[in-house]
């Protein structure tokens, strides 16, 4: 199936853990974003990547890091987590022209205890 | 900075009524327009994407409008069935941005 997946799809650890979610896409995009979701529903940018550019969202906590060992991959490492980083995570993606608007995995639901 | 409003944040119809949710953005600049669906607990499932230099989509009972110069787009939802029971979300996608700004997104009930 043509898609972008993530895993785990549910994460459950303790403050101040170290934790890594990781993004796949298959649709040969050149840009993967993350989004968060919070408690209210609202998505927001984390970040965009491609092969020559990181835009980070200025909101986020540094202790928030993407790694991506290609272009088909973009995980999500995050450091001394903390209750507030409970959320719901996307990965999505896109082509560089955006021409066929982007693509979301079905998230990862961390809840930071 | 782009802000997206989406109007009205619950709506309730009985099965077969004919409904229009409403998008608002303020920056009129944008690329594209994307509607998506998020049913509970689950990903977003895009419904239709209009790029900027294009008024309107049609993808089978759903039709999505975009007027960029009074910022809105409205998503129109024909014969509504309990399925279309959803949080529907508009998202922005912003020229020279690579990323989408969302609206609060506006949950639909379909009663049967």
């Amino acid at each position: 199936d043509t898609a972008v997946s993530q895993t785990p799809k549910y994460l459950v650890t303790q403050m101040g853990n170290d934790k890594s979610i990781k993004c796949e896409q298959n649709l040969g995009h050149d840009t993967m974003y993350w989004y968060k979701q919070d408690s209210k529903k609202f998505l927001k940018i984390m970040f965009s990547y491609n092969n020559k550019e990181l835009i980070i969202n200025e909101t986020v906590p540094n202790r928030f890091s993407p790694k991506s060992p290609d272009k088909a991959h973009l995980n999500l490492h995050i450091n001394s987590l903390e209750l507030g980083d409970s959320a719901v995570y996307f990965c999505a993606s896109s082509a560089l022209d955006r021409a066929g608007g982007y693509t979301f995995g079905s998230g990862t639901r961390l809840t930071v205890v | 900075k782009q802000e997206v409003t989406q109007i009205p944040a619950a709506l309730s119809v009985p099965e077969g009524e004919n409904l229009v949710l409403n998008c608002s953005f303020t920056d009129s600049a944008i690329y594209n327009l994307q509607w998506f669906r998020q049913d509970p607990g689950k990903g977003l499932t895009s419904l239709l994407l209009i790029q900027s230099s294009q008024r309107e989509q049609t993808s089978g009972r759903l039709n999505a409008s975009l007027d960029k110069s009074s910022g809105r787009s409205t998503l129109y939802i024909a014969a509504s069935q309990p399925g279309d029971s959803a949080t529907y979300l508009c998202a922005v996608g912003r020229g020279g941005a690579n990323n989408l700004f969302f609206g609060t997104g506006t949950r639909l009930t379909v009663i049967p």
